[in-house]
């Protein structure tokens, strides 16, 4: 099976910082990789797929990278609304979420 | 407009049953495959299983495998999930979601699973 890591598992940030979140995984997967966005109570939300494809109706100050066993998921200028829970997912052999990252306000 | 309503959920006794129905509409739902994820309380997403269009190709977390039961109704726009034996540990939001290889661009707002005596 393949695991996933993410660090790191919660990062204290301010309105407009730069942000870099890292999915690592147990094995290659190519650039089969998700991220994801989800807020208290609500359901996630596909913010990246295919390691750097920015889903549609997702702001461009999102964006992602990587491939093989280390991904990165970048928000260039954090916003207010972006303080939230992020996981990435893998596509390569079954569907398996890494652990999350809380951002929260500094 | 995607739209995706999940039902079923309740509290059940450790070791009963219970099956989570997952209706869609706003997408052609035969040309999707469909997963099932699951959140523990306070805990982080846990996807339970998928199920192919044509429900040819079934798959499922080792965590299930053997308990939980994917299907689906094409006819019906309708995705089920039959849970036996259920445990303390099953304890969850389950959310239904079609997937394009595996990733899942629209949730429905997820039905709560309380396994407890």
């Amino acid at each position: 099976d393949i695991q996933l890591t993410q660090s790191p598992s919660f990062l204290s940030a301010s309105v407009g910082d730069r942000v870099t979140i890292t999915c690592r995984a147990s094995q290659g997967i190519s650039s089969y990789l998700a991220w994801y966005q989800q807020k208290p109570g609500k359901a996630p939300k596909l913010l990246i797929y295919a390691a750097s494809t920015l889903q549609s109706g997702v702001p461009s100050r999102f964006s992602g990278s990587g491939s093989g066993t280390e991904f990165t998921l970048t928000i260039s200028s954090l916003q207010p609304e972006d303080f939230a829970t992020y996981y990435c997912q893998q596509l390569n052999s079954l569907f398996t979420f890494g652990p999350g990252t809380k951002v929260d306000i500094k | 407009e995607v739209q995706l309503v999940e039902s079923g959920g309740g509290l059940v006794q450790p070791g009963g049953s219970l099956r989570l129905s997952c209706a869609a509409s706003g997408f052609t739902f035969s040309s999707y495959s469909m997963n099932w994820v699951r959140q523990a309380p306070g805990k982080g997403l846990e996807w339970v299983s998928y199920i192919s269009s044509s429900s040819s190709t079934i798959y499922y977390a080792d965590s299930v495998k053997g308990r939980f039961t994917i299907s689906r109704d094409n006819a019906k726009n309708s995705l089920y999930l039959q849970m036996n034996s259920l445990r303390a540990e099953d304890t969850a939001v389950y959310y239904c979601g079609p997937g394009v290889q595996g990733v899942i661009a629209h949730w429905g707002q997820g039905t709560l699973v309380t396994v407890s005596s």
